[in-house]
């Protein structure tokens, strides 16, 4: 079983479409995150929500939109896409909204926008 | 402001050892975590320190000094499948994890 799934993979689209990335866990985890990963590879927290609250919303423009129906769910929508944008999207979930406990990840979505 | 560092870049033959460092300067410190991270995948938890001293796993280690603001990851007989980023994150006093840049080890025969 999949502990943290996001979907797509892969995702190939033009500049000003909009998108989503739907992520699940599995785990019962409080907490769920969107991390940005670009070229040099370096992680970046966009958001975390706590129980489908919001806690964390760090400078992303506000074009980036995530939204949490449940504890177990939390999709990112983006509007108006940008190059700058590529990226790679990871979802990720731990125990609770400390930074102390481990963080599982999804596989990660590829964002290209051309 | 809030720093890590750790080399960009390490390069390593099958079957030694390797040390990849990581120092910090954050506000606070409640603990320090390593992740691997294969090209095209998901970081993947290794190890978490909090305390000062060596932590063994396996053929991987992790040590910390909290008065130096200092980490490092030994990996002994390393393995091609070792081949990977290495990521280094630091936990602040407000409780956020601080990344690092990631260490890219390469792995020869």
């Amino acid at each position: 079983d999949t502990a943290v799934s996001q979907t797509p993979k892969y995702l190939v689209t033009q500049m000003g479409n909009d998108k989503s990335i739907k992520c699940e866990q599995n785990l019962g985890h409080d907490t769920m995150y969107w991390y940005k990963q670009d070229s040099k590879k370096f992680l970046k927290i966009m958001f975390s929500y706590n129980n489908k609250e919001l806690i964390i919303n760090e400078t992303v423009p506000n074009r980036f939109s995530p939204k949490s129906p449940d504890k177990a769910h939390l999709n990112l929508h983006i509007n108006s896409l940008e190059l700058g944008d590529s990226a790679v999207y990871f979802c990720a979930s731990s125990q609770d909204s400390s930074g102390a406990n481990v963080l599982t990840f999804g596989a990660g979505s590829r964002l290209t926008v051309l | 402001g809030q720093n890590i560092d750790q080399p960009t870049e390490m390069t390593a033959t099958e079957g030694a050892i390797v040390q990849i460092n990581c120092t910090y300067q954050t506000s606070g410190f409640n603990g320090l975590f390593w992740y691997q991270q294969h090209a095209g995948e998901a970081p993947t938890f290794l190890s978490y320190n909090v305390l000062d001293g060596l932590e063994e796993k396996g053929r991987f280690s992790s040590f910390l000094s909290r008065s130096k603001g200092y980490s490092y990851l030994l990996l002994k007989e390393l393995q091609m499948k070792d081949s990977a980023s290495y990521l280094c994150a630091v936990v602040d006093s407000n409780y956020q994890l601080i990344w690092g840049a990631g260490t890219k080890l390469i792995i020869k025969p």
